[in-house]
């Protein structure tokens, strides 16, 4: 079954203690991303990964890190978490399509409160 | 800036009837729009999309639209059932010249459908 797959689904933490969330997708796709979600604010993209080895900033990247070592993973690391990262994440993956079509395939997300 | 916006935060929507979501963007040069529907604790999951050389594209009960006129596009979900209870959000992609696959979301319509 093609999916993509987070963990943890939940995670509460404090303030500082560097956490990792991981992203797996098995559909072979290039492209994969980093979104938070919070309330009246939508989808916001953190980063995003065009390839292995190829990462480049979101719109909201400052506090995150990302790495693309394998086609299929893109952890998610918080360094030194705070409280306003507080939020609900997603991971999504896509393949080029013609034309720049780009139908991105999404996770099930990771709820993570920094206390 | 240039953004993607709803008119709408919450639509109450009576089992049967057909539903209308709308979505304005100002990117005048973007050229791809995807909506996406996201349930209750679940990521958001494709729906359908368009290029901005159509004005109109269909899929199972749902229909969406493209007024490039005035930057306006809208989701129309015939028939509406309980299963279609949901956030929906828009979705557009700027032009290929600027960075690949980045996603801009709108901030989502709640839609509740009632029996």
């Amino acid at each position: 079954e093609a999916q993509v797959t987070q963990n943890p689904r939940y995670l509460i933490t404090v303030t500082g203690k560097k956490l990792t969330v991981t992203c797996s997708q098995n559909m072979n796709h290039e492209y994969m991303s980093w979104y938070r979600q919070d309330p009246g604010l939508g989808l916001r993209q953190i980063y995003y990964s065009m390839n292995v080895e190829v990462t480049d900033k979101g719109d909201v990247p400052e506090g995150y890190k990302v790495s693309r070592k394998e086609k299929r993973n893109f952890p998610l690391i918080l360094e030194s978490p705070s409280p306003n990262q507080t939020s609900l994440y997603f991971c999504a993956s896509s393949f080029q399509g013609a034309g720049g079509k780009n139908i991105q395939y999404f996770g099930a997300g990771t709820r993570l409160s920094v206390l | 800036g240039e953004s993607v916006g709803l008119h709408l935060p919450t639509l109450s929507v009576q089992e049967g009837d057909n539903s209308i979501i709308n979505c304005a963007y100002s990117n005048s040069a973007s050229d791809y729009f995807i909506w996406y529907k996201q349930e209750s604790g679940k990521g958001p999951q494709f729906i359908i999309d368009i290029r901005s050389n159509m004005d109109k594209r269909q899929g199972q009960r749902v229909t969406v639209l493209l007024n490039k006129t005035v930057k306006h596009l809208s989701l129309q979900i015939a028939a509406t059932q309980p299963g279609d209870s949901a956030v929906y959000f828009c979705a557009e992609i700027p032009p290929l010249t600027d960075s690949w696959g980045k996603l801009q979301f709108g901030a989502g319509t709640q839609v509740v459908v009632t029996p």
